[in-house]
């Protein structure tokens, strides 16, 4: 069965620090990745997916398939990144996306 | 283009009720998934519906049901409500040409609560 992984429920840097966001994943096949965030009060939202490799606010992620890995990383956090982030898996089959349990990305002023 | 549109945005049941929770997809999108999402256990797979049929199903008892309109508008139906089906509803759609290779895009949600 798919599985992601997010270790940090919580994560809290200071603005202009670098950030790394983690997600690991574990899939029997080639998988279609995506980053979401949710800002306050706003809906869930597509940052970015691997297949694009686009930087999107300047986040970027790459997929590592030898450590199954997913992590999202920003060189220099901005107050307006504060959000939850989900890293989520869809199926190559059809149209399930599986959800890591989210990091709250807390950015100080 | 408009995005994902969700009626009610709030709703109050009691135990026992049912409810219904519609999703209007962005124009042109024919694939609709329902998902729930709670504190404990995050966001879950519902199911998928395209051109009027379930084509992919979670694991959720089968109160949870779903239908797809003709012009792709989707409802979601809980019959019995419980206490533990208190949760945000999110809808996404995306084309539905190429499963497994298209972004979903969310609706707002739907927050139920049931007392």
């Amino acid at each position: 069965a798919q599985r992601v992984t997010q270790p940090e429920k919580l994560l809290s840097v200071f603005k202009g620090a670098p950030v790394e966001l983690k997600c690991n994943y574990s899939y029997s096949g080639s998988p279609e990745l995506f980053w979401y965030v949710q800002y306050s009060r706003q809906r869930l939202q597509l940052l970015l997916r691997h297949i694009s490799r686009e930087s999107i606010k300047g986040f970027t992620a790459d997929l590592n398939k030898g450590e199954t890995s997913f992590h999202l990383k920003k060189p220099f956090a901005q107050e307006e990144d504060s959000a939850m982030y989900y890293c989520a898996l869809l199926e190559t089959s059809g149209s399930r996306l599986t959800f890591g349990e989210g990091t709250q990305l807390t950015v100080n002023p | 283009k408009a995005g994902v549109t969700q009626t009610p945005r709030y709703l109050i049941k009691t135990r026992g009720q049912q409810v219904t929770l519609s999703c209007s997809p962005i124009s042109g999108h024919r694939s609709v998934s329902w998902y729930q999402q709670t504190p404990g256990q995050g966001l879950q797979f519902l199911f998928e519906y395209f051109s009027e049929t379930q084509r992919n199903k979670g694991n959720f008892p089968g109160r949870f049901s779903g239908r797809q309109f003709s012009n792709s508008r989707s409802e979601m139906n809980v019959s019995t409500l419980e206490l533990g089906d208190s949760a945000l509803y999110l809808c996404a759609s995306s084309p539905g040409v190429t499963p497994g290779r298209e972004t979903q895009y969310f609706g707002p949600g739907t927050r139920l609560l049931v007392l």
